[in-house]
């Protein structure tokens, strides 16, 4: 079975520009998750999602951020414009309701490295 | 969910020894669970305790749950390379799918 894909791994922008993340969850995985992880921190999350609705983004900074999860599958996470502090890893992750007694675990993807110059 | 605090922040043992790392939390919770993170890379679920459970074994590892205390220790037995990472303890008061908080974590590094 296929893990967590994220693309890219490692992203380079200068700040003010816009940058994107892609996440594909394991398949029949019906919640995604967006976490941000800096250096010596463990992850925080960003955004939940069920199927293709939105239901906890409140620590999401909507200032600047966006996501959206069409069709309830991919998930794409959207900085713009970026700033200094951006800068940390970006983790998806994904679980399944369905998945029967250890419905709380979660499987992570490898993470888009993003560095704001 | 609600933040645990792993301790200590750092460990360093020799391969073959054992490795012992807490978390500790502040209210109640449905489970627990431990994740191991290496380096540059995604997290990797390890195993998860139910606020009914006191004890859990996987493979090398033994998880202790203690809910009077609300702490938690993760044991690693005949430890190797392979497991130095850090690793993140995620107490979830809520459940079903929940988001999880993570606290800074144990950094577990294994001499050869």
């Amino acid at each position: 079975e296929a893990g967590v894909v994220q693309s890219p791994r490692y992203k380079i922008i200068e700040k003010k520009q816009p940058v994107a993340f892609w996440c594909n969850p394991i398949s029949g995985h019906n919640t995604l998750y967006w976490y941000r992880q800096n250096l010596g921190q463990g992850p925080e999350l960003l955004i939940r999602y069920e199927n293709e609705e939105a239901v906890d983004d409140s620590q999401l900074p909507k200032d600047r951020f966006s996501a959206e999860r069409l069709k309830g599958v991919d998930s794409t996470l959207k900085i713009q414009p970026a700033e200094l502090g951006d800068s940390a890893v970006y983790l998806c992750a994904s679980s399944s309701y369905y998945q029967g007694p250890s419905t709380d675990t979660q499987y992570f993807g490898p993470g888009t490295r993003l560095t704001v110059l | 969910s609600q933040q645990g605090e792993e301790d200590p922040q750092a460990l360093s043992i020799q391969e073959g020894e054992n490795a012992t790392m807490n978390c500790s939390y502040k209210t109640s919770i449905n489970n627990l669970q431990w994740y191991r993170q290496n380096s540059g890379r995604g997290l990797v679920h390890l195993i998860l305790i139910r606020s009914n459970e006191r004890e859990k074994h996987s493979g090398r590892l033994r998880v202790t749950l203690d809910t009077s205390k609300k702490s938690s220790s993760l044991l690693i037995t005949a430890s190797r390379a392979a497991d130095t990472a850090s690793y993140f303890c995620a107490p979830n008061s809520g459940g079903g799918a929940d988001g999880l908080t993570f606290g800074k974590g144990t950094h577990l590094i294994i001499q050869p």
